[in-house]
């Protein structure tokens, strides 16, 4: 089975631009995470959906934005793209909101965002 | 606030030199502890789940234990293979949410 994948790979933006950015979760898995991790620094944590529904936020300002689609797949999207905004963008996925052994969860590659 | 901090930030062994690498937490609701490697420019990469204090898991050179405050990840005779960042992350459920805090990592370098 295919892991976690995401697109696309690089994207470099100007400031005040917007990005959509994409991820595909493995296959049975109905909860995808969204993080954000600047160079040097772990992951942190920006949106949680499961069955389509937000079921988690980070501090992250309203210019981040995200859906869950009925496949399962998610986009996450940043409006009013700042130069802070640069990072490496990773997606997980788990089988299940809390499921006990179950929260596993496993990251796709990454987009890295470089704005300008 | 919860919080993870991680032990050292970096670290250079040379091959076959054993160690450990620290990550103690202060989080409430905890779930689960879970161990990631990560290579440049690369997404993490699961290595293990631990639940509760006293549990422990191994793959191949490394072996991972949990207490009350912290969890250690022992590196038993490295390899410049194993050379990466080593990240920790707690799992934490609040109402409808999980979520995973993660620590800055250790940057791992074994040398030959």
């Amino acid at each position: 089975d295919a892991g976690v994948t995401q697109s696309p790979t690089h994207l470099i933006k100007t400031r005040g631009q917007h990005v959509t950015l994409r991820c595909s979760p493995i296959s049975g898995h109905k909860s995808v995470s969204w993080y954000q991790q600047v160079l040097g620094q772990g992951p942190q944590f920006i949106f949680q959906y499961y069955e389509k529904e937000e079921r988690g936020r980070g501090n992250f300002p309203d210019r981040f934005s995200a859906r869950q689609f009925p496949n399962y797949s998610s986009e996450l999207n940043v409006n009013a793209l700042l130069l802070g905004d640069s990072a490496l963008y990773l997606c997980a996925s788990s089988w299940a909101l809390s499921s006990g052994r179950f929260d596993e969860q496993f990251f796709g590659p990454g987009t890295r965002l470089t704005v300008l | 606030e919860d919080q993870v901090t991680q032990s050292p930030e970096a670290l250079r062994l040379q091959e076959g030199e054993s160690s450990s690498l620290n990550c103690s937490y202060t989080v409430s609701g905890l779930r689960g502890l879970f161990w990631y490697r990560q290579d440049p420019g690369k997404g993490p990469e699961f290595l293990f789940t631990l639940y509760s204090a006293g549990e422990e898991k191994e793959k191949e050179r490394l072996k991972a234990t949990l207490t009350k405050k912290e969890s250690f990840l022992h590196i038993t005779a490295p390899k410049p293979e194993d050379s990466a960042t080593y990240l920790c992350a707690v799992l934490v459920y609040g109402g409808a949410t999980n979520k995973l805090i993660f620590g800055t990592g250790t940057l791992l370098a074994v040398q030959p």
